[in-house]
């Protein structure tokens, strides 16, 4: 059973700094990789996805790693705001053909607070 | 563009009531989800679909059901509601290859 852990589950920065947040799996037959930010009271927002063949995705001051082999991707936020301030959630899709579908298997997410 | 929309936002019941959670999608999406999200956890599927008429159990289905009679809609039913069953619930989509999920804004649920 796939399992999804995110390291730290805190983390609290001042603003401008550089910062990195952990998501590693057990299983690595996955089929992509998604980043998610949530809000206090909203949902998900999709950040990165990252297919399995793929490295790296990079969107604005964000950049998301895939170390398929290791089970581990990193999320780098650069320059951090205090507007980044949210709970972030990496998801993994399992490779298992076209039945898979949106199974995906959450890790339990890293509060992240930027403070002025 | 209203994407993935849910109700209600909030409701308390007591043990053994029963209701539904609405949820409803103007992308034309062909898959659609249910997730519950306990204090400090990540997300649990709970029910999903990959079409009109066609749903099948995710990871915690105990104490649900769904169903699936149009492409825009796609209630979750609570029989018989139990304080386990207090949660938020969220519904999303996506189209029929599954990247990128949207997400609707949640369902705060307790059960009392």
């Amino acid at each position: 059973k796939q399992e999804v852990t995110q390291i730290p589950a805190a983390l609290s920065v001042p603003e401008g700094e550089n910062l990195v947040l952990n998501c590693s799996f057990t299983d690595s037959a996955i089929y992509n990789l998604q980043w998610f930010r949530q809000d206090p009271g909203k949902g998900l927002t999709s950040l990165l996805l990252i297919q399995s063949s793929q490295r790296e995705q990079t969107s604005g001051r964000l950049n998301a790693s895939l170390d398929k082999s290791s089970g581990r991707s990193t999320l780098y936020i650069a320059a951090s705001q205090p507007g980044d301030s949210a709970t972030y959630l990496c998801a993994v899709r399992p490779d298992a053909g076209g039945t898979s579908y949106g199974k995906l298997t959450f890790g339990q997410g890293t509060i992240l607070t930027v403070h002025p | 563009n209203a994407g993935v929309t849910q109700t209600p936002k909030f409701r308390i019941l007591k043990i053994g009531q029963s209701m539904t959670l609405q949820c409803t999608q103007d992308m034309n999406h062909n898959y659609m989800y249910w997730y519950r999200q306990d204090p400090g956890m990540g997300l649990k599927l709970i029910y999903y679909s990959v079409g009109a008429g066609i749903t099948d159990k995710g990871e915690v289905p105990n104490g649900y059901n769904v169903s699936r009679s149009t492409t825009e809609d796609f209630p979750l039913r609570l029989e018989l509601a139990a304080p386990s069953q207090t949660s938020v619930y969220f519904c999303a989509s996506s189209y029929h290859q599954p990247n990128t999920i949207y997400f609707g804004e949640g369902s705060w649920l307790t059960v009392v």
